[in-house]
Formats: C-alpha cells, structure tokens, sequence
C-alpha cells in the first residue's frame, strides 16, 4: 500500500515562472517530509524538509508547505531555472519506523 | 571520496546467476539503508542496519536477498538465484547519528539487470 502519493507524473514550466510539485500521504504519523531531487545515472539528493509541526519551511528559491489536515504537502520552485529539470521525489519519515517511504516521483522540465 | 560509494555502477547477469552488490557509506554514518528502485517508481525500502545488525529486513522481497555489514561499515547485498523481476536500480543510503530529519544520503546506484 503506498503510503505517499505523488499523482503527477511530469510537470512542465517555462523558466522563470513557479513550478508546483505536490505530494499525498495517508499516514498521520509521519514526522517529517522531505523532498529529495535526482538527476539521471544519480543517487537521490536531499532539498529540503519539513517537520510535521510546521506548516512551511523555505530555503532560498525552494519552499514546502505542509496542510495536515488534508494529508498534502507541496514544494514550490520559484524562479524556475532549467537547471531545475530533474525527478523530484516526495519522502516521509517516522521514527519508530527509521524508514523513508517514497513517492514515486514527478519528472519536472524548465523549459528555457 | 566524501560520499556513499556503490559497486559495481551496472551489473548485467543471467538469470540464476548470484550476485553481490557493495556499499561503502559515509565515514561515521551508523545507519545503513538499502532500496530498490524500479522504472518509474520511487525508492522502496529494502533493509536497514544500526551498526553491524540488521535492524529491519522487512523490505527484503524473499529469502533470495540477504545483505550483511560485518564490520559496521562496508555492506554487501547478495541475491541469489537472480530474476529478471529483480532488474532495477539498488540504492544504498548512509545516515550519520543523531538525525532527527530521517535525512539519507544516497549513493549512485548499482544498476543490476538479470538477461
């Protein structure tokens, strides 16, 4: 049963616009969510996380928002860049699981 | 290197054939993860060890893949009698201690596909 949900699965937005990339969970004991971008022929990279007691977290041109009651997380990206053009993955944590469930990604194209 | 290192990079075999994939983590990172990643779906968990036990192996999909880390570092993940369902990309992933994120950091992957 998959536990996080990204029902997009490619997005595409022209350079310097926001990219909006969303993410479902059903498990409401998560502590966290991270976001995790990866390149082709590479290993996922982390970008940036949220704790479950926040509602939006931001580093620099990146910011997630958490809505817990509607199970919803989303990162937004602005300005998009092409270096941008990547799968992001959405992640959650538990810590009496020590595990990261994965969404199964959404392929994001800046166009330039 | 500085990050989690992963051998070989692609491993092609055929079916039935055994085969070892390594992992060597960051230095001091304790906590050792393994994941799956088939064509267009995310990481799926495998197996995580805290030092040189395995801490949960509920991920492993049958009693073909084991995976041990003897020493507390380096980790290899066997699969025996491989299939052509067991074709993917094998992640490993190291955590340093103290983590309260659950951020991994991830090697590049060992793409195994069994002919």
């Amino acid at each position: 049963d998959q536990q996080v949900k990204q029902n997009s699965p490619s997005l595409s937005v022209q350079e310097g616009r926001i990219s909006i990339l969303n993410c479902d969970y059903t498990n409401s004991m998560f502590d966290y969510f991270l976001w995790y971008k990866k390149y082709p022929a590479e290993g996922p990279t982390f970008l940036i996380s949220i704790s479950s007691i926040k509602d939006k977290n931001e580093d620099g041109r990146f910011t997630v928002f958490l809505n817990k009651s509607a199970k919803h997380l989303s990162l937004h990206i602005v300005p998009s860049q092409p270096g941008d053009s990547a799968v992001y993955f959405c992640a959650a944590f538990q810590a009496g699981a020590n595990n990261l469930f994965f969404g199964t990604g959404t392929r994001l194209t800046v166009i330039p | 290197g500085a990050g989690v290192s992963q051998t070989p990079s692609n491993k092609v075999t055929e079916k039935g054939k055994y085969v070892e994939l390594r992992c060597d983590p960051i230095s001091g990172h304790t906590a050792l993860y393994w994941y799956r990643q088939s064509l267009g779906q995310g990481p799926e968990f495998l197996i995580y060890f805290q030092g040189t036990g395995a801490a949960d192996d509920s991920g492993l999909p049958n009693d073909r893949f084991f995976a041990v880390r003897p020493e507390g570092s380096v980790s290899t993940l066997k699969i025996q009698r491989t299939e052509r369902g067991d074709s993917a990309v094998y992640l490993c992933a190291s955590r340093p201690p103290g983590t309260v994120t659950g951020e991994l950091f991830f090697g590049e992957g060992s793409r195994l596909t069994v002919l």
